[in-house]
């Protein structure tokens, strides 16, 4: 069974720092890996999706990668911002899921960028 | 374009009420799925939909009926509340089973 890991589940950082989220996964028979942004009282918010036959992502100041080998991916943010606070989340789709698109989730990272 | 909407925003419900949480998209999106979020239990799926007319469950699906009479909407039903389904609760559209879109979320109190 597909479990998914992130750690750790707080980081506080000072503004301009780069930083590195992980997110860890037990089946690395994945096709792809999405990270999510998710901001207290809203809903989720993708920021980038990885397909298996990539070795990363980048959107902007964010850049995931993604090691299906060793079952682990890592979310870099550079030059974090004030801005930025937030709950991290990566899923990945549910072992034998098919085409259905059914996620598990990790419990998420809360991110916190002091000014 | 709305995007994904959800239906209310909050409620509150006495132990054995029913209600329906109402998901609607206008993303012409094929597939459908409802979470619920729990601290310290992140998100997990209750049930979700493939297509028009089709349901099927997923992680946690006790207590919860679903139906997608119409592609842009998805229904989330309680028959009986109980204390233990207090929570928040989210639904998300995909038009090709790769990445989510999720709605703001619904939260509900079972007392």
């Amino acid at each position: 069974k597909q479990e998914v890991t992130q750690i750790p589940a707080a980081l506080s950082v000072p503004e301009g720092e780069n930083l590195v989220l992980n997110c860890s996964f037990t089946d690395s028979a994945i096709y792809n890996l999405q990270w999510f942004r998710q901001d207290p009282g809203k809903g989720l918010t993708s920021l980038l999706l990885i397909q298996s036959s990539q070795r990363e992502q980048t959107s902007g100041r964010l850049n995931a990668s993604l090691d299906k080998s060793s079952g682990r991916s890592t979310l870099y943010i550079a030059a974090s911002q004030p801005g930025d606070s937030a709950t991290y989340l990566c899923a990945v789709p549910t072992s034998g899921s098919g085409n259905t698109g059914k996620l598990i989730f990790g419990q998420g990272t809360t991110l916190q960028v002091k000014p | 374009n709305a995007g994904v909407t959800q239906t209310p925003k909050f409620r509150v419900l006495k132990t054995g009420q029913s209600m329906t949480l109402l998901c609607a998209q206008d993303m012409n999106h094929e597939y459908m799925y409802w979470y619920r979020q729990d601290p310290g239990m992140g998100l997990r799926l209750i049930h979700y939909s493939v297509g028009e007319g089709t349901t099927a469950k997923g992680e946690v699906p006790d207590g919860y009926n679903v139906s997608r009479l119409k592609k842009q909407n998805f229904l989330l039903g309680l028959e009986s509340a109980a204390p233990s389904q207090t929570s928040v609760y989210f639904c998300a559209s995909a038009g090709n089973a790769e990445t989510q879109y999720f709605g703001p979320g619904t939260r509900l109190l079972v007392l």
